[in-house]
C-alpha cells in the first residue's frame, strides 16, 4: 500500500540492548515525526523533520534516544542502552505539509511496539 | 500549545448519531481544530479538521462555535466499528513553526448495538 510503513511490528529488547526502528513515510512527503505512546495514554511527540533537518527534538527524553533523516525520506530511530521505561509503541507519521503550505492532516504508521525485559 | 478538555468516555446506540465535544478555550486565531481517532492496536487515523468554519466529509461533520472555544465532531451514523478513542487537538501548523500534534487522553468512545 501508500501508507507510512514502520518496521519490525514488535521488537523484544534486553535491558541494555541497542535497538532501531525504522519508518517509511508516504513518497514525497517533506514533514516526519516520531511519538511515543504508553500503554493506557494518548501519543507523546518525541521529534520532527522537514525533509532531512531535524527541525525540533524536544520530545525525546533522554541522550539514549537519536533519530535521523539522512536522504529526507526513510527515518530511524535508535534507542541505546535501553531500559523498562522505554517500553511503548513508537509512532511514525508523515505529512506533505511544509513551512510554506497551508494545514493538512498527517498519516500515522501502525507503530512497533518495543518490549524491553 | 492550546488544550484542549473532552470527556473520558461515551456511549452511543448503533445507527445514531454520536456527538463529542471538545472544549478549547485558550486556542488561539491562527490554531486548527483536529480530531484524530485511535482504534485498538492501530496508529490514530485522520478524521477532519477546520479553522472557523463548519466542515464535513466523508467521515464526519465538525462544527466549531462562532467564538472558536468549543467544538463538537459528528459521526451521523455511527458503527461498531467506530468505536476508538477519539483525540481533538489545536494546531497552528508548519507555517507558525507549531508542526506538532499535541494529544491529550481523548475520549473513549463505545458504541453500543
Amino acid at each position: 500500500g501508500a501508507g507510512v510503513s514502520q518496521s519490525p511490528r514488535y521488537k523484544v529488547a534486553k535491558r541494555g540492548q541497542d535497538v532501531a526502528l525504522r519508518c517509511d513515510p508516504i513518497s514525497g512527503h517533506v514533514s516526519l515525526f516520531w511519538y511515543q505512546q504508553a500503554l493506557g495514554q494518548g501519543p507523546e511527540f518525541l521529534t520532527y523533520f522537514q525533509n532531512e533537518a531535524q527541525l525540533d527534538k524536544s520530545g525525546l527524553p533522554s541522550d539514549r534516544f537519536f533519530a535521523e533523516r539522512p536522504e529526507g525520506s526513510v527515518s530511524t530511530l535508535k534507542i541505546q542502552r535501553t531500559q523498562q521505561e522505554d517500553s511503548a509503541v513508537y509512532l511514525c507519521a508523515s505529512s506533505s505539509e511544509g513551512r510554506r503550505d497551508m494545514n493538512t492532516e498527517a498519516f500515522f504508521g501502525q507503530g512497533t511496539r518495543l518490549t524491553v525485559v | 500549545d492550546a488544550k484542549t478538555t473532552q470527556p473520558t468516555s461515551m456511549d452511543c446506540a448503533e445507527g445514531r448519531a454520536a456527538n463529542l465535544p471538545c472544549n478549547h478555550s485558550t486556542i488561539s486565531g491562527n490554531e486548527y481544530v483536529y480530531w484524530y481517532r485511535q482504534i485498538h492496536s492501530q496508529g490514530p487515523q485522520y478524521i477532519i479538521h477546520g479553522l472557523k468554519n463548519n466542515e464535513t466529509n466523508e467521515m464526519a461533520s465538525l462544527i466549531i462555535t462562532e467564538d472558536r472555544k468549543s467544538s463538537t465532531l459528528i459521526l451521523p451514523h455511527a458503527t461498531l466499528r467506530d468505536t476508538a478513542v477519539y483525540y481533538c487537538i489545536v494546531r497552528g501548523g508548519a507555517r507558525f513553526g507549531n508542526e506538532k500534534l499535541t494529544f491529550g487522553t481523548g475520549t473513549r468512545l463505545t458504541i453500543i448495538p
